[in-house]
């Protein structure tokens, strides 16, 4: 079992529409879930991160996290052409240092967001 | 806004030879990573590093890899006989902590081996 697990997608949407994208993971030690958005051959940009279970809010943007359930979600609401990217989950456990070195990412999920 | 950056953006190289990345990482963090992903694949954790010094690396990071903060700026990966499986984006972050969170990303070099 994959340690963190994504569908890659591509998931196409209509402007406005509301995205659901989704992880689950496997390791329960984890404890910082992040959100990045990557463009095509360029480098992640953190969105958003939750500290263990429950929802942040920013903006447009939601995180949710179960860690009852293993899974959390990023909801975009009233999407925009712009949002067109990838949506790359990342989880990080603490490490024998007592900190949080280690980014381990999902495959990421490719949205297309249509005028 | 300070940022990450990365030289050179792509880089070509032969089968077995010596290539170093370099990165520039945000001045006042402490602690520098590299990551690479492959074409299609995931973005996949390659090493830590803090204080001069190793804090962590995956089963990627085999021996014929190798990084170095040669001064106060830089941040180097060295890969000493590169393999064609070794073609990717490598990926500097840096953060000023060692919080999940506040790793921030360059741009990626795209090494392409032959």
């Amino acid at each position: 079992q994959k340690e963190v697990e994504q569908d890659p997608g591509p998931l196409s949407v209509p402007e406005g529409a509301i995205v659901s994208l989704n992880c689950t993971y496997s390791n329960s030690a984890f404890q910082y879930f992040m959100w990045y958005r990557q463009y095509s051959r360029k480098g992640p940009e953190l969105l958003m991160y939750t500290y263990s279970s429950g929802n942040k809010e920013d903006g447009r943007f939601t995180a949710q996290v179960d860690k009852s359930s293993k899974y959390i979600s990023l909801f975009i609401r009233d999407s925009q052409p712009s949002d067109s990217a990838t949506y790359l989950c990342a989880m990080s456990a603490r490490d024998a240092g007592g900190g949080y070195n280690k980014l381990i990412f999902g495959a990421g999920t490719r949205l297309a967001v249509h005028p | 806004e300070p940022e990450v950056t990365q030289t050179p953006s792509h880089q070509v190289t032969q089968m077995g030879q010596e290539v170093i990345l370099r990165c520039v990482p945000i001045s006042n963090h402490l602690y520098f990573y590299w990551y690479r992903q492959i074409l299609g694949q995931k973005v996949e954790f390659l090493v830590s590093f803090y204080n001069n010094e190793i804090s962590e690396k995956s089963e990627i990071f085999d021996d014929q890899f190798s990084v170095e903060r040669p001064d106060g700026s830089n941040f180097t990966l060295k890969i000493r006989s590169t393999k064609l499986e070794d073609s990717a984006m490598y990926f500097c972050a840096s953060s000023e902590s060692r919080s999940a969170y506040e790793q921030y990303f360059g741009p990626g070099t795209r090494l392409t081996v032959t």
